[in-house]
């Protein structure tokens, strides 16, 4: 699975958008990016997952540079309860069965 | 919709002891069953997974097994607990091919005294 790189803490205001980049510069063509992030003391939660395309879900939209070697996953209107650490997983389907994590963005959504 | 559930949220045992940590899956069937660990302050780790009844797969070698003897029903075991057993414990599942994500529970915290 490609490494991943995220930048460790984001602040994000209340009710603003929340943008946190990820680099996968080594990102092979079959291997897909997803997103999870987890609450403290919580189980991961996934986000959303993507190939090529940009995808848009309820919770968050992934948008994708053409190239693939980085992706920034978009919360609209961060609330407080956004607030968690942030994993970018880059992996080929089917390639195994562990999910590397990572260290992860710890976000911070302020008042 | 699919849902999974863990039990029990929090369990403290003694050193020695046994152990015994349940997941169960509803709202699909066949899926990949995972069992992951998280020491303090660090990553996910995998422990075990299963793409069927019986068939367990371990990734590292430890004090712990695994055993499915339902198709959606996956159990965390062992004999003897060591104080180095002590983290959250997280059970998993995805369904059986392809790129779709793997999706958690909300995880035992176990604390071994």
């Amino acid at each position: 699975d490609a490494k991943t790189t995220q930048p460790p803490s984001m602040d994000c205001a209340e009710g603003r958008a929340a943008n946190l980049p990820c680099n996968h510069s080594t990102i092979s063509g079959n291997e897909y990016v997803y997103w999870y992030r987890q609450i403290h003391s919580q189980g991961p939660q996934y986000i959303i997952h993507g190939l090529k395309n940009n995808e848009t879900n309820e919770m968050a939209s992934l948008i994708i540079t053409e190239d693939r070697k980085s992706s920034t996953l978009i919360l609209p209107h961060a609330t407080l309860r956004d607030t968690a650490v942030y994993y970018c997983i880059v992996r080929v389907a089917d390639s195994g069965y562990a999910l590397n994590f990572g260290k992860g963005t710890s976000l911070l959504v302020t008042p | 919709s699919q849902t999974i559930h863990q039990w029990p949220a929090t369990l403290v045992q003694p050193v020695g002891s046994p152990l015994s940590l349940e997941c169960t899956v509803e709202g699909t069937s066949n899926p990949n069953l995972y069992w992951y660990r998280q020491a303090a302050g660090r990553g996910l780790q995998l422990l075990f997974y299963s793409v069927g009844i019986g068939q367990i797969s371990s990734e590292v070698p430890q004090n712990l097994s695994a055993s499915r003897p339902q198709d959606r029903q996956f159990i965390l075991s062992s004999k003897k607990l060591l104080l180095s057993d002590s983290g959250f414990y997280l059970c998993a599942w995805s369904p059986g091919q392809g790129a779709q994500p793997q999706h958690f529970g909300d995880g035992t915290r176990l604390s071994i005294l």
